[in-house]
């Protein structure tokens, strides 16, 4: 059973617009977010997390959403670079335990 | 300084054989997990290692897979009798305490393990 899905798998974005990714989760007891990055042939790379105790978090051009009641959470993305085309995984954890991962979405930004 | 390395990069294998795969975290590392992405899916837990202790196999699939930590650095992941089903990359990651402390988690850059 999926308990982290994105269920967008691919998505292109011209350079300079908005990078909207979206991730959903079932378990109402995730309590810590993740999004990682996967270029190919590499490992995933740690881009931004959240607690539940939050709603937004912000890093530079790179800022998670965090919608508790809905069960969902975003990755915005602004402007968008073509260095940011990836694999973009988010994932989920209960009390920073067992991570659950969703299945990608591979973002491609256009110059 | 070194991220977390993996050994092989490929591995081609014969249904039925056995394999290992090794993984070396970050040093200081105290916490390294084992993680299995197969095509088209996220990676999917397998087995964490808090020093020399398995603290959660609950991930691996059966009794074929085995994993050690001995001397709570480098890890070996052990796959018995392989299967065509096997068939994927096998990541590792190393975090500098227990997942319990909301710590990132580095991932190394996997092994592709592909059973004939």
């Amino acid at each position: 059973d999926q308990q982290v899905k994105q269920n967008s798998p691919s998505l292109s974005v011209q350079e300079g617009r908005i990078s909207i990714l979206n991730c959903d989760y079932t378990n109402s007891m995730f309590d810590y977010f993740l999004w990682y990055k996967k270029y190919p042939a590499e490992g995933p790379t740690f881009l931004i997390s959240i607690s539940s105790i939050k709603d937004k978090n912000e890093d530079g051009r790179f800022t998670v959403f965090l919608n508790k009641s809905a069960k969902h959470l975003s990755l915005h993305i602004v402007p968008s670079q073509p260095g940011d085309s990836a694999v973009y995984f988010c994932a989920a954890s209960r009390a920073g335990n067992q991570f659950y991962f969703g299945t990608g979405t591979s973002l491609t930004v256009i110059p | 300084g070194a991220g977390v390395s993996q050994t092989p990069s490929n591995k081609v294998t014969e249904k039925g054989k056995y394999v290992e795969l090794r993984c070396d975290p970050i040093s200081g590392h105290t916490a390294l997990y084992w993680y299995r992405q197969s095509l088209g899916q996220g990676p999917e837990f397998l087995i964490y290692f808090q020093g020399t202790g398995a603290a959660d196999d609950s991930g691996l699939p059966n009794d074929r897979f085995f994993a050690v930590r001995p001397e709570g650095s480098v890890s070996t992941l052990k796959i018995q009798r392989t299967e065509r089903g096997d068939s994927a990359v096998y990541l590792c990651a190393s975090s500098l305490y227990g997942p319990s402390s909301y710590n990132e988690q580095f991932f190394g850059p996997g092994t592709r393990l592909t059973v004939l």
